[in-house]
């Protein structure tokens, strides 16, 4: 049973337009959560990170918003660019667990 | 650094035989992850190390899998024997600790593409 949930397995976005893409859970014990993005024919690179005490962080272009009510976060990018275009892995784990569980990603086309 | 080094970075094998995927992890990490991509269930987490110890290996599918640190720099996963099943891409990834904190996080290989004929 998968903890971690991307329940779209693609998007397609313009150039200049928001991406958001989004991750449920369903462990009330996670508490940090990490986007990682990964190019084809490469191991997915660390993107940004948020813990529970806070329900917004930002990195630049990139914010990550959670709701822990919801035990939903999402990803947002904006304005989005070409080179966004990748596969996003959202993971959730908590301090005791000592790993993480990973959504199946969702694929992301910024179109120029 | 290099970064994490996996090899072969492609593997086409016909079932039944036996494959290792090697790792070699950054120097100084002392947690080695090995993880598992397929289409329909994403990243799993197979098995991860800390200081050579395998921790948790509860995510190895079954007995056919294995997995070895003999020293820092260097792990194995094997299949024995394969099957068709196994089809997908191995990452390995290293640590310097869980990855829990705000400033660290697990670094990933390009990954080995694994197909069974």
């Amino acid at each position: 049973d998968q903890q971690v949930k991307q329940n779209s397995p693609s998007l397609s976005v313009q150039e200049g337009r928001i991406s958001i893409l989004n991750c449920d859970y369903t462990n009330s014990m996670f508490d940090y959560f990490l986007w990682y993005k990964k190019y084809p024919a490469e191991g997915p690179t660390f993107l940004i990170s948020i813990s529970s005490i806070k329900d917004k962080n930002e990195d630049g272009r990139f914010t990550v918003f959670l709701n822990k009510s919801a035990k939903h976060l999402s990803l947002h990018i904006v304005p989005s660019q070409p080179g966004d275009s990748a596969v996003y892995f959202c993971a959730a784990s908590a301090k005791n667990f000592n790993k993480f569980y990973f959504g199946s990603g969702t694929k992301l086309n910024v179109k120029p | 650094d290099a970064g994490v080094i996996q090899s072969p970075r492609h593997e086409v094998t016909e079932m039944g035989q036996e494959v290792t995927l090697r790792c070699k992890p950054i120097s100084g990490h002392d947690y080695l992850f090995w993880y598992r991509q397929t289409m329909m269930r994403g990243l799993e987490l197979l098995i991860y190390f800390n200081n050579n110890v395998p921790i948790d290996d509860s995510g190895m599918p079954e007995d056919r899998f294995s997995a070895k640190m003999p020293n820092a720099s260097f792990s194995t996963l094997k299949i024995q024997p394969s099957e068709p099943r196994d089809s997908a891409v191995y990452f390995c990834a290293s640590s310097p600790s869980p990855g829990l904190g705000l400033t660290d996080t697990q670094y990933f290989g390009p990954g080995t593409r694994l197909t069974v004929l």
